[in-house]
């Protein structure tokens, strides 16, 4: 079955650049998408299309994808952007959608 | 402002049939949107199900495909989800959304669907 890579922690100190990556071997054809989950509450897409960024998303949060990786960057990351982070895609046939395991980002 | 919302049973026998509906406000599903769930089991990642347009045409996880249903009640601007055969590795908090479908054409058409409204979640455990 198809599977997307994240590492499992990312941590920075407020005002830094937090990146958090994805890996799939159909990202270089699939869009990729990214879910932010803070405790208790349900995900929030934070970018769709490899790099388009919903209304009402803050200008820090941005996406890109290259090859078989695509990276989620937090510039300037706040306090309040902690959380769980998930990379959504799919297969290479389109039929099986898949998330990433996750990242959970510390800004401390 | 759409809002969905989860509701069901929050035990659930093992083998037993899980059965549990969304209410949608503020927005008609027989709209252009498609609809779906998620589920998440405790302290884990999230898993997509499936998805459904009002017209009934759905989509499932082909590791789920077997035991799942999802079903639309236009007339009570609800959607459903059945899922069969329970186990212990079912317990988890499930989430309705609404989907967006994307046409991407690049030479072939390609068809995305992602969630952007999601229900707050209901947990469901399964146990006896």
């Amino acid at each position: 079955s198809y599977e997307l890579t994240q590492p499992p922690s990312v941590s920075v100190s407020p005002g830094q650049t937090a990146r958090i990556t994805c890996s799939g071997d159909a990202l270089p054809k699939k869009y990729s998408y990214w879910y932010q989950q803070k405790s208790g509450q349900a995900p929030v897409l934070v970018i769709y299309e490899d790099n388009k960024r919903p209304s009402g998303i803050p200008e820090r949060f941005s996406g890109s994808s290259s090859g078989t990786m695509a990276t989620l960057t937090i510039s300037g990351a706040q306090v309040e952007d902690e959380g769980d982070y998930f990379c959504y895609s799919t297969d290479s046939s389109g039929n099986n959608w898949v998330f990433g395991g996750g990242t959970k980002l510390t800004v401390l | 402002q759409v809002q969905l919302q989860e509701s069901g049973p929050g035990l659930v026998k093992p083998s037993e049939t899980l059965s549990l509906t969304c209410t949608v406000s503020a927005y008609s599903i027989s709209s252009a949107y498609y609809w779906g769930w998620i589920r998440q089991p405790p302290g884990k990642g999230l898993q997509w199900i499936g998805n459904i347009y009002h017209s009934g045409s759905t989509y499932y996880n082909p590791s789920l495909k077997s035991r799942v249903t999802i079903s639309a009640d236009t007339s009570k601007n609800q959607f459903s989800l059945m899922l069969s055969s329970v186990t212990a590795a079912d317990t988890a908090v499930y989430y309705c959304a609404r989907v967006v479908r994307e046409t991407v054409v690049r030479g072939l058409i390609s068809y995305y669907y992602y969630m952007d409204v999601w229900g707050k979640g209901t947990t469901v455990t399964v146990s006896s």
